[in-house]
């Protein structure tokens, strides 16, 4: 596509329950970030992939937190047993990852997970 | 730890009064540097980045930023700022060349008419 997409873009759940966003990177690009932006809590760093594998997960705030990216395309967050903490809006991005240069990360437009 | 501060929360301008947005950066090798902007409904947009070289670097919708090393700073400046302009500001920094970007948690400006 033309740029990043994730879906849902709204979403509102109730404590307890688990939910799924999803990701899908611009074609080609190999390396995929996830983000949130929580109230008062500025944007904050939670999982980058390269390729299918991430080799930096330091961001995950707890072990509720999980994600996924298959065939080095498509990525989902998945948030377990979810907190009314957890409510923010989810970014992801993407970029091409040439060692030459660097990449910039392009944004989607964004998840807004609402825990009541 | 490697940090972006921006110490401005909210700052209010009049239209056609110039706009300076502050950011700050910790760790001592120079970081890539970034400016985006949240608008509702535009999602994450960058306006401008800073790698090397020329320390004042041009962005899109007339804004500009400028590199001071001595002071840690990428401060954000446009001449004359538009209504349009109201949005949430991000100064944005990566320590590692390609992984995590490290985000203020943001400065929201209005514009006054």
């Amino acid at each position: 596509g033309a740029g990043v997409s994730q879906s849902p873009s709204n979403k509102v759940t109730e404590k307890g329950k688990d939910v799924e966003l999803r990701c899908d990177p611009i074609s080609g690009h190999t390396a995929l970030y996830w983000y949130r932006q929580s109230l008062g809590q500025g944007l904050e760093f939670l999982i980058y992939f390269q390729g299918n594998s991430a080799p930096d997960k330091s961001g995950l705030p707890s072990d509720r937190f999980s994600a996924e990216r298959t065939g080095g395309s498509v990525s989902t967050l998945t948030i377990q047993r979810t907190q009314q903490e957890d409510s923010a809006v989810y970014l992801c991005a993407s970029s091409q990852r040439a060692a030459s240069s660097y990449n910039e990360q392009f944004f989607g437009p964004g998840t807004r997970l609402t825990v009541l | 730890a490697q940090s972006v501060t921006q110490p401005d929360i909210h700052i209010t301008v009049s239209e056609g009064a110039s706009l300076e947005l502050r950011c700050n950066y910790s760790y001592g090798a120079t970081p890539y540097l970034f400016w985006y902007v949240l608008s509702p409904g535009q999602g994450l947009q960058l306006l401008l980045k800073y790698f090397s070289g020329d320390t004042l670097v041009q962005g899109i919708k007339g804004f500009e930023a400028e590199f001071k090393r001595s002071q840690s700073s990428f401060n954000l400046r446009k001449p004359s700022v538009h209504w349009s302009d109201a949005a949430e500001y991000f100064c944005a920094a990566d320590f590692q060349a390609g992984t995590a970007l490290i985000f203020g948690k943001g400065t929201t400006l209005s514009v006054s008419s």
